[in-house]
């Protein structure tokens, strides 16, 4: 199983511009999750998705945000118009709704300059 | 709502010394408690989890116990090495089994030869 796949892994782009990070979570596993970390405050869930439903998203900080799930395989986080407060590492996760863990990925280490 | 708090790091130890990590919770309910392990650059990973009151996780020498009289999942080692050097994180489950994870701010542990 090659785990929780994120792309890219760093991404340095100019203030304004769209950012799109890609997710593609475990086989088989139903919910999904993304987080943002940062040193100031910490991890912070924006949005999770049970069977490819948008289940909460009230973590988001702003409409510049937006999330998809098309498929069981495959989400996206983006970011339009990005602003330089958005860098940050960007980690998606997946799950079995009825299990207890979660598997992340690597993350994706996003600067907005 | 549901809140996880950490003892405040960074925690630096000398290599075969005891560790322990505070941590207290705040849930309605019974949740599922967890502790993540983050490396540097990598995303979190599942350390140990513990599913009911009196509950015992343990992995790689790690334990915690789920204490609801005093609501808290300590985390603790006997002899820590080197390689134990990582940012430790606390979690809770909330028992509406979303599968929402509440993560704590985590605690960086350092442990030199």
């Amino acid at each position: 199983d090659a785990g929780v796949i994120q792309s890219p892994r760093h991404e340095v782009t100019e203030m304004g511009q769209e950012v799109t990070l890609r997710c593609k979570p475990i086989s088989g596993h139903n919910s999904l999750f993304w987080y943002r970390q940062t040193m100031m405050r910490g991890l912070e869930l924006l949005i999770y998705f049970n069977n490819n439903v948008p289940i909460d998203d009230s973590g988001m900080p702003e409409d510049r945000f937006s999330a998809k799930m098309p498929n069981a395989s495959f989400s996206t986080l983006k970011i339009q118009p990005s602003e330089p407060r958005d860098s940050a590492v960007y980690f998606c996760a997946s799950s079995l709704q009825t299990d207890y863990g979660y598997t992340f990925g690597s993350g994706t280490r996003l600067t907005v300059v | 709502g549901d809140s996880v708090t950490q003892m405040e790091g960074p925690v630096t130890l000398s290599e075969e010394a005891f560790l322990t990590i505070n941590c207290t919770y705040t849930a309605t309910g019974y949740p599922s408690l967890f502790w993540y392990v983050q490396y540097p650059g990598e995303g979190l990973q599942l350390l140990l989890k513990a599913t009911k009151a009196d509950d015992k996780g343990s992995n790689k020498g790690f334990e915690a116990t789920y204490r609801k009289e005093t609501t808290s999942f300590h985390l603790e080692k006997g002899s820590v090495q080197v390689s134990d050097s990582a940012v430790y994180f606390c979690a809770l489950r909330g028992s509406s089994n979303t599968g929402k994870l509440i993560f704590g701010q985590g605690t960086t542990l350092q442990v030199k030869p």
